[in-house]
């Protein structure tokens, strides 16, 4: 069975520093690696869908990587704000969309 | 934008009561999920409907059920709810079989008491 897990499980930064956010997964076989944000109390925002046949995708401050080979994806996030203060989650994607999560990381982001 | 829409952001139930759970999309995905979200546990899949009609079980429906009459609207039912169904549960939808992305309604907060 596939497990997700994401490293760390929490991380404060003061504001303007670049950060990786660590996604790694058990079964290379995926069809795609999706990255979430959920603010308190929330539902979840599509931040970034990585088919399994591309590298990264970018969507302005963020970028993200994936590695099949490794079972590695990485969220990087430019010039870090407090707005950016949230849980990132990442999944992977089976057949029909069925998603397999990570259990997140809380990000603070500190002026 | 696709929107997920959930009936309810907030709800109170008691012990034994039927408690249904109503979730619309309006971009004519054809799959719909239901999903649970726990401390410590994460998001954990309950069922999923690829058609209107169809289902299939996730990881954990026991105490669960579901309904699907119409393609924009996937209905989440606890036959006799119990505490410990108290939960952050999550409605999302995507569009075919491979490679979809998946979006997500705003949840709703249930409390069994």
């Amino acid at each position: 069975k596939q497990e997700v897990t994401q490293i760390p499980a929490a991380l404060s930064v003061p504001e303007g520093e670049n950060l990786v956010l660590n996604c790694s997964f058990t079964d290379s076989a995926i069809y795609n690696l999706q990255w979430f944000r959920q603010d308190p109390g929330k539902g979840l925002t599509s931040l970034l869908l990585i088919q399994s046949s591309q590298r990264e995708q970018t969507s302005g401050r963020l970028n993200a990587s994936l590695d099949k080979s490794s079972g590695r994806s990485t969220l990087y996030i430019a010039a870090s704000q407090p707005g950016d203060s949230a849980t990132y989650l990442c999944a992977d994607g089976t057949s029909y969309g069925k998603l397999t999560f990570g259990q997140g990381t809380i990000l603070t982001v500190h002026p | 934008d696709v929107k997920v829409t959930q009936s309810s952001r907030y709800l109170v139930k008691r012990t034994g009561e039927k408690v249904f759970l109503e979730c619309v999309q309006d971009m004519d995905h054809e799959n719909m999920f239901w999903y649970r979200q726990d401390p410590g546990l994460g998001l954990r899949l309950i069922y999923f409907s690829y058609d209107v009609k169809m289902k299939e079980k996730g990881d954990i429906p026991e105490g669960y059920s579901v309904s699907r009459e119409k393609k924009e609207r996937f209905s989440l039912i606890l036959e006799s709810a119990s505490t410990n169904q108290t939960s952050m549960y999550l409605c999302a939808s995507s569009l075919g079989l491979r490679n979809t992305e998946a979006f997500f309604g705003q949840g709703t907060r249930l409390t069994v008491v």
